[in-house]
């Protein structure tokens, strides 16, 4: 069964502070995504990776960096929290062989305050 | 640039009744297109998928149909439970890329 596992699941940051969110995969995919979910904008990319080492930038890529040091994890980071940052956020894995399907994790809620 | 629309935000239904979610898109391709759902609590997770090849999708009693001619792939249920409450969203991909587009969503609540 195809796995990714984010952490932490839950957190609380203050406004300014730095915040890595973690994303491990089983799935020996190549793509990995972050995605941002608010309410009436569905899902939107901020960060991708098909190869360790390097990473590109999505849809939303502001004030967010992205780290890719092997194939099964991806991080999330966001240097100066700001309140605007206060979302769910997702990570997913894909590759050739499942069709681009994209398989997510359980999500990530960020609360800057 | 490519784009996914759906206008419902939101969907009431009650046991047993018929589901209509409308989906339409705009790429300057013919692109695989894909309905996934997410229930509380827990990531999206895919319920169907269409490509050019087979123009319609069948899952857990959904299905959805390819129509290039008026670029949708709205998603419909014959028969609606309270375990099918969850946000629905349509997204598509271009062939040979890997970046997808997705809708807003729609919320279906299903009362009992």
């Amino acid at each position: 069964e195809a796995a990714v596992t984010q952490s932490p699941r839950s957190k609380v940051a203050v406004t300014g502070g730095k915040v890595t969110l973690s994303c491990h995969q089983t799935n020996n995919h190549d793509y990995m995504y972050w995605y941002r979910q608010d309410t009436g904008h569905g899902l939107r990319l901020i960060h991708y990776s098909y190869v360790a080492d390097s990473t590109e930038k999505g849809d939303i890529p502001d004030g967010y960096k992205a780290s890719r040091p092997s194939q099964e994890n991806f991080s999330l980071i966001l240097e100066l929290a700001s309140l605007s940052q206060t979302a769910v956020y997702f990570c997913a894995s894909s590759d050739d062989i499942s069709g681009n399907t994209l398989y997510f994790g359980e999500g990530s809620r960020l609360i800057v305050v | 640039g490519d784009s996914v629309t759906q206008k419902q935000g939101q969907v009431t239904l009650s046991e047993d009744d018929f589901l209509f979610i409308n989906c339409t898109y705009s790429t300057t391709t013919y692109p695989t297109l894909f309905w996934y759902v997410q229930y509380p609590g827990q990531g999206p997770q895919l319920l169907l998928k269409v490509t050019t090849a087979n123009n319609k999708g069948i899952s857990r009693g959904f299905e959805a149909t390819y129509d290039k001619g008026t670029t949708s792939f709205h998603l419909q249920k014959a028969s609606v439970q309270e375990s099918d409450s969850a946000v629905y969203f349509c997204a598509l991909v271009r062939t040979g890329n890997y970046k997808y587009v997705f809708g807003a969503g729609t919320r279906l609540k299903v009362i009992a």
